[in-house]
């Protein structure tokens, strides 16, 4: 079955740009979607169709998908950006959804 | 405003079943396909299933395709997830989460709370 992994933790400053990775074999040719995360909470949608917000996500959040790897950006990163983070792709191989391994963000 | 209700979760013995509901409000139900996904406290978000908006096609990912049925009543707003031969692997919190669309590639763009899902003897 399809693969998608994460980095399992990203530490950032506050003002400074969070990168978060999701690698796939040719995840490029696919669809990639963004969850936040927080403590005790359900997923979020913060990037949908690898680069789209959907309303009320901040313009800090963006993302891009090339090749073997998909990537979520928070830029200017705020203490209520701390959470985890998970990518998502459908398999068409398979006729599965495929989430990543989740990446925690920590805001120093 | 968009909300889903997860219910029926507890406590279940291995090789027992479970119905989990899903009560949907704030949108066209049968317009949007409707996904299970379950996490294990403290774990990764696992995909479980998807069922389109007129239930004509349901997905199911491997752990548990042949034990676990999705379904849908458009008329009462309403997803199910029936758990049979339940094992200790399937402990978690199941969510109900509504597609943005009719089904693949869309995203879940609201989520429920969650039901938790023990198995255990």
């Amino acid at each position: 079955s399809y693969v998608v992994t994460q980095p399992p933790s990203e530490s950032v400053a506050p003002g400074k740009t969070a990168r978060i990775t999701c690698g796939g074999k040719d995840i490029g040719s696919e669809s990639v979607h963004w969850y936040q995360q927080k403590p005790g909470q359900a997923p979020v949608l913060v990037v949908y169709d690898d680069s789209d917000r959907p309303s009320g996500i901040p313009e800090r959040f963006s993302g891009s998908n090339s090749g073997n790897t998909a990537t979520l950006t928070i830029s200017r990163v705020e203490a209520g950006d701390e959470a985890d983070y998970f990518c998502q792709v459908w398999d068409s191989s398979s006729d599965h959804y495929v989430f990543g391994t989740g990446t925690k963000v920590t805001v120093l | 405003e968009v909300q889903l209700v997860e219910s029926g979760g507890g406590v279940v013995q291995p090789g027992g079943s479970l119905r989990l509901s899903c009560a949907a409000s704030g949108f066209t139900f049968d317009d949007y396909a409707m996904h299970w996904v379950r996490q294990v406290p403290g774990k990764g978000l696992e995909w479980v299933s998807l069922i389109g908006g007129h239930g004509g096609s349901t997905y199911y990912a491997d752990s548990v395709k042949g034990r676990f049925t999705v379904s849908r009543d458009n008329s009462k707003n309403s997803l199910y997830l029936h758990m049979n031969s339940l094992r200790t692997e399937d402990t978690a919190l199941y969510y109900c989460a509504k597609d943005a669309g009719d089904g693949y590639p869309s995203p879940c763009d609201f989520w429920g709370q969650g039901t938790l899902v023990t198995v255990s003897s």
